[in-house]
C-alpha cells in the first residue's frame, strides 16, 4: 500500500497563478483532509470531506476550493496565487475521530 | 484558532534521559492524539487516549489526560536520537465533526 500520496512534491508559482495539488490514499478512507503548515503555526486545516460527495470548510479556506473526484481523491485548487499561501501543504485521510495518515507534503513558493 | 498548546516550544535533553511534553486545550473534546513530525515529513501518529481514559501506554511512550483542567502529556522514556522531531498533539470535538485541530507542536531535540 502506498497511503497517502501527493503531487507535486514542490511547486513555484508567480503570483497570480494558479495551479492543483494532487492527493490520493489507498486505504479506503471516508474523510480526506487538506492542511497548510507555516512555522510557528503549527497545521490549519484549509478543507476537509467527511465521505465522497461533500466537502466544508476548515479554518483557513479563503484562497482555495476543494473537489472530491471520488473516494480516492482529494484535489486542492489555488486560482490565483498569493505570496500569503507559500507554505507546506499535507494532505491526510483517516477514519471517523481515528487517527490520520499524513502525505509527505507539497512545499509551494509563490513568488 | 489552535485548541492544542503545546508546551514547551522546544527540549533538548540527552540520550537516555526521559522527555515529557505537555499540552493543554480550551474546550471539551472527544479524543486526543499525539502525534510526530520528523523534518521535512508528514506527521505519524503516536497514540490515541479517548476522554473518558486517563492513561495510555505504547512501547517508550506513556499519555495521560486530565479533562478537569483541559491537559495531556507525552512522556518518551529513554529517549534516543531517533525520537528527535516535532511533537503535535490534536483534539476532536466528536459529534458530526470530524475535524483534527492541532497544537503549534514541541520540537524535541535528543543529543547522542
Amino acid at each position: 500500500n502506498a497511503g497517502v500520496t501527493q503531487t507535486p512534491k514542490f511547486q513555484v508559482l508567480k503570483t497570480g497563478q494558479s495551479m492543483t495539488l494532487q492527493c490520493a490514499q489507498d486505504m479506503n478512507h471516508n474523510s480526506m483532509y487538506w492542511y497548510r503548515q507555516d512555522p510557528g503555526m503549527g497545521l490549519r486545516l484549509i478543507y476537509y470531506s467527511a465521505s465522497e460527495g461533500t466537502t466544508d470548510k476548515g479554518e483557513v479556506p479563503n484562497g482555495y476550493n476543494v473537489s472530491r473526484l471520488n473516494k480516492r481523491e482529494f484535489s486542492l485548487r489555488l486560482e490565483s496565487a498569493a505570496p500569503s499561501q507559500t507554505s507546506v501543504y499535507f494532505c491526510a485521510s483517516g477514519l471517523r475521530y481515528n487517527e490520520q495518515f499524513f502525505g509527505p507534503g507539497t512545499r509551494l513558493t509563490v513568488l | 484558532s489552535q485548541q492544542g498548546e503545546e508546551d514547551p516550544q522546544a527540549l533538548s535533553i540527552q540520550e537516555g534521559e526521559n522527555a515529557t511534553m505537555n499540552c493543554s486545550y480550551k474546550t471539551s473534546i472527544n479524543n486526543l492524539q499525539w502525534y510526530r513530525q520528523n523534518s521535512g515529513r508528514g506527521l505519524v501518529h503516536l497514540i490515541l487516549i479517548r476522554s473518558n481514559e486517563r492513561e495510555k501506554h505504547s512501547g517508550r511512550l506513556r499519555v495521560t489526560l486530565d479533562t478537569s483542567k483541559k491537559s495531556s502529556s507525552l512522556l518518551i522514556t529513554a529517549s534516543r536520537a531517533a525520537d528527535t522531531a516535532s511533537y503535535f498533539c490534536a483534539t476532536d470535538r466528536g459529534g458530526s465533526n470530524y475535524k483534527l485541530t492541532f497544537g503549534k507542536g514541541t520540537l524535541l531535540t535528543v543529543n547522542p
